[in-house]
This record gives C-alpha cells, sequence and structure tokens, in this order.
C-alpha cells in the first residue's frame, strides 16, 4: 500500500539558513499534517492543511511558513535557522471520513550546525 | 483537551502479556482514545482506537472501562520488535478539517529476552 513519502530523508544546514521539507501524501488524502520532534521529545503539532488550505496551527515559529499544493503535496519551509530547529520533522495525512488514524511518514532529519 | 498520564517506562520478557494503562480523568464525552507506537527514529503508527468496552485487532486489545476515565492497552505475547515508545492520545476528531494530535509523554516499553 502507498505511504506517506518525505524528502530529504536527512539534511543538513548552518545556522541562518533556509531548508524545505516536502511531503507526499497517501493519494486520495485530503488533510496533511505536520509535526517537529526534538531529541528524546515527544512530537510536537506545528501546522496542517486541509483540501490546500490552512486548516490548524501549532507552536510553529514565525520563520517556518508551509503549503499544499495542487497536487496536494506540502512543504514546509524553514528560514533563519537556529540550532534549536534540529530535530526530526514528520508529515502525516489522512481522510477527514476517518477517525483519529493519521499515517506518518518516515520524517526529515534536520540537523542545523 | 483531556490530559492523559501514564508510566514512563515499562519492562517485559519476551512471550509475556504486557498492559500498559493509561489515565484521562477529564475525558470528555465525545472523545476517542488512540494508541500510537512509535519506534526510534520513526514516525508514530496507529494501533487501536477505542470509545467504551473493549476492542481488539490484529495487533493489540483495549479495554476501556463503564467510566471512560482510564484505558488499558494490552499487546499479548510481545516480542523484542514490541520494543517502542507507546502513546495514548484522547480527542474528538472524526469528520473534523482539524485532527491535530496531541502527544504527551509515552510510555518507553522494553522488551528483554
Amino acid at each position: 500500500a502507498a505511504g506517506v513519502i518525505q524528502s530529504p530523508r536527512h539534511l543538513i544546514k548552518e545556522k541562518r539558513e533556509t531548508a524545505t521539507l516536502k511531503c507526499y501524501p497517501i493519494p486520495r488524502h485530503d488533510t496533511v499534517y505536520w509535526y517537529q520532534q526534538g531529541p528524546g521529545q515527544d512530537p510536537q503539532f506545528l501546522i496542517s492543511f486541509y483540501e490546500k488550505m490552512q486548516s490548524d496551527k501549532g507552536s510553529i515559529p514565525d520563520r517556518f511558513s508551509a503549503q499544499q499544493f495542487s497536487d496536494y503535496h506540502s512543504e514546509l519551509n524553514m528560514s533563519s535557522l537556529e540550532l534549536g530547529d534540529s530535530a526530526l520533522y514528520f508529515c502525516a495525512s489522512r481522510t477527514s471520513a476517518t477517525y483519529n488514524e493519521q499515517f506518518f511518514g518516515p520524517g526529515t532529519r534536520l540537523t542545523v550546525l | 483537551l483531556a490530559k492523559t498520564t501514564q508510566p514512563i517506562s515499562m519492562d517485559s520478557y519476551e512471550g509475556q502479556e504486557v498492559n500498559i494503562t493509561c489515565s484521562h480523568n477529564n475525558i470528555a464525552t465525545n472523545d476517542y482514545i488512540t494508541w500510537y507506537q512509535q519506534f526510534p527514529s520513526q514516525g508514530p503508527r496507529f494501533i487501536i482506537q477505542g470509545y467504551k468496552t473493549k476492542v481488539t485487532n490484529e495487533v493489540a486489545s483495549l479495554f476501556i472501562p463503564a467510566d471512560r476515565k482510564s484505558s488499558t492497552l494490552s499487546l499479548p505475547r510481545v516480542s523484542l520488535s514490541d520494543t517502542a515508545v507507546y502513546y495514548c492520545l484522547v480527542g474528538d476528531n472524526r469528520g473534523s478539517t482539524l485532527g491535530r494530535l496531541y502527544f504527551g509523554r509515552g510510555t518507553q516499553l522494553t522488551v528483554w529476552p
């Protein structure tokens, strides 16, 4: 079965640089979520999109932005990177017709040096 | 939002049954109880969801007492590959365009040979 695809899987950036993370949801899933998981921490919700419109916003820094495109893939743009942005970034997708089940991608590990 | 409380860690041996209890005293009438499993450096994976009484699937069972203030995830005959963090989540996102997941402190289950 098709799963959520994230790219790149690993990314190394310097402080103050910019990073773009991509997410390709499961086909026919209409909702995409982004989560951040710092070292030894639990996943924290960042932002979500439903049918290409931002539907919910969590603890996402102003330096971060995201969007969902017409083909439903989503991108998380991170600027002025800080050391504390080093984390695993997960994308998840689901269809709003189901209950709480979200399907998570493998994640992108961002390291800021 | 209902707060959940779980043990920080649990140990077990291969072949044993493991029961992880989650406390959610402030659960709302419409809330469902959902459990996710997460392996190191991987995205969380949906295990099971329930509203009341007992739910069973091919992976686990979920026991929910009548007052719904707690729930117990039961993993039969665990193996080494069940070593992971288990999260208990409470919320009502059915058919919602929102549906962010709130991950509290999960339970680190370690299975020993």
